[in-house]
């Protein structure tokens, strides 16, 4: 699976939309593009995934340029609940193929 | 209600003592995972199984064995722990179809 690089850490403002950045360079055409949370050491979360076209659903909107190389999560009006550590990972769809995680990009929303 | 349960939620362990970590999930997945977090870090594979019947090593497999009991359950086994296995341990499942995660709470483990 490609590696991805994302920025350590971010801060936000309450009620402001926040993006997270994920460089993917290296991704391969059946690899698709995941976001996973993790809220203060609990259990990730899966938050949205796509393969090429942008996707939303109730937690955010994911954004992938056109050469698929980086791809940016929106939180459309971040709030202090949105405090956690975003993971982008890259990966093949297929039984058993397992999340690599990396060390994904502390996001601190402010109020 | 739905989801991965993980038992226990704590455990302080002597060093070279044993013991397993439960997993079990009511979702009809087929695929299930253990994952090890040091402080400050990201997830790390330790065991894997694709399906009812087979496991495979992942990322950090050394010091761990797995059971994939049957289709809900998948356990880790310490046989003799040191402290380098302090972690919170993550259990995951994922379906045949959808490709994504239910992660459990997680079993913070304590060895000393």
């Amino acid at each position: 699976d490609a590696k991805t690089t994302q920025p350590p850490s971010m801060d936000c403002a309450e009620g402001r939309a926040a993006n997270l950045p994920c460089n993917h360079s290296t991704i391969s055409g059946n690899e698709y593009v995941y976001w996973y949370r993790q809220i203060h050491s609990q259990g990730p979360q899966y938050i949205i995934h796509g393969l090429k076209n942008n996707e939303t659903n109730e937690m955010a909107s994911l954004i992938i340029t056109e050469d698929r190389k980086s791809s940016t999560l929106i939180l459309p009006h971040a709030t202090l609940r949105d405090t956690a550590v975003y993971y982008c990972i890259v990966r093949v769809e297929a039984a058993g193929n397992k999340l690599t995680f990396g060390g994904g990009t502390r996001v601190l929303v402010k109020p | 209600n739905a989801g991965v349960t993980q038992t226990p939620k704590f455990q302080v362990l002597k060093t070279g003592q044993s013991m397993t970590l439960q997993c079990a999930q009511d979702m009809n997945h087929n695929s299930m995972y253990w994952y090890r977090q040091d402080p400050g870090m990201g997830l790390r594979l330790i065991y894997y199984s694709a399906s009812e019947g087979t496991t495979d090593k992942g990322e950090v497999p050394n010091g761990y064995n797995v059971s994939r009991l049957n289709k809900r359950e998948f356990s880790l086994r310490l046989e003799s722990a040191a402290p380098s296995q302090t972690s919170v341990y993550f259990c995951a499942s994922e379906p045949l179809q959808g490709w994504i995660y239910t992660f459990g709470s997680g079993t913070r483990l304590t060895v000393v």
